[in-house]
């Protein structure tokens, strides 16, 4: 089945530096990439995804580039701020279901 | 408009009981998935529900059951509870299958 790794699982920075979380998939029908935001005590919250039609999709300070080639997609966040403090997973699925696969999940700290 | 809901918030069993948690998706969702997450195994998909039919079951054993009544609504049951199954258990929505999903907060087992 489909296996998603994530990197970094801790990631702290300064505020108003840039993060950048990384994720690789193993199943190449897998078309669709969405990112959740988990603050403490709260259930996943959609930040942005993509599909895999498209290479790079940009929200405000949130961007997510998928390289299909490579099996590889990234999430970015610039000029953070301290509420971007919170677990960030990427996840990935394939057409004809609704299944995601999640990564690991990453710790973000932003230091003010 | 209305987020998802779940309910109860948190459960406290012990060994061997069965429990019932129920979920409310959005208004107009007709998909709901159901996820369980613990520090150890992250989050891990159990079953998803489209018009009342199951169309995708994780790698859970046959304790882990669910249903999907006509107006959305739907509820998993786990059967001879074990210690492993503390766990935060989410349940998440889409209006149809391959569409962004949200999740609810969460019910918080934990069993004795």
């Amino acid at each position: 089945g489909e296996n998603v790794e994530q990197h970094p699982s801790t990631l702290s920075v300064q505020e108003g530096d840039s993060a950048v979380i990384k994720c690789t998939y193993s199943d190449s029908a897998s078309n669709y990439f969405p990112w959740y935001k988990q603050e403490l005590g709260k259930g996943p919250q959609l930040i942005i995804d993509i599909r895999s039609n498209v290479g790079e999709k940009k929200d405000q300070r949130i961007a997510v580039t998928l390289n299909k080639t490579a099996k590889h997609f990234s999430l970015h966040i610039t000029e953070t701020q301290p509420e971007d403090s919170a677990v960030y997973f990427c996840a990935a699925s394939k057409a004809a279901g609704n299944k995601l696969t999640f990564g690991g999940g990453t710790r973000v700290l932003v230091k003010p | 408009k209305a987020g998802v809901t779940q309910t109860p918030r948190y459960l406290i069993k012990t060994r061997g009981q069965q429990v019932t948690l129920s979920c409310s998706p959005i208004s107009g969702h007709r998909s709901v998935s159901w996820y369980q997450q613990t520090p150890g195994q992250g989050l891990q998909f159990l079953f998803e529900y489209f018009s009342e039919t199951q169309r995708n079951k994780g790698n859970f054993p046959g304790r882990f059951s669910g249903r999907q009544f006509s107006n959305s609504r739907s509820e998993m049951n786990v059967s001879t509870l074990e210690l492993g199954d503390s766990a935060l258990y989410l349940c998440a929505s889409s209006r149809a299958v391959q569409e962004t999903q949200y999740f609810g907060p969460g019910t918080r087992l934990l069993v004795l």
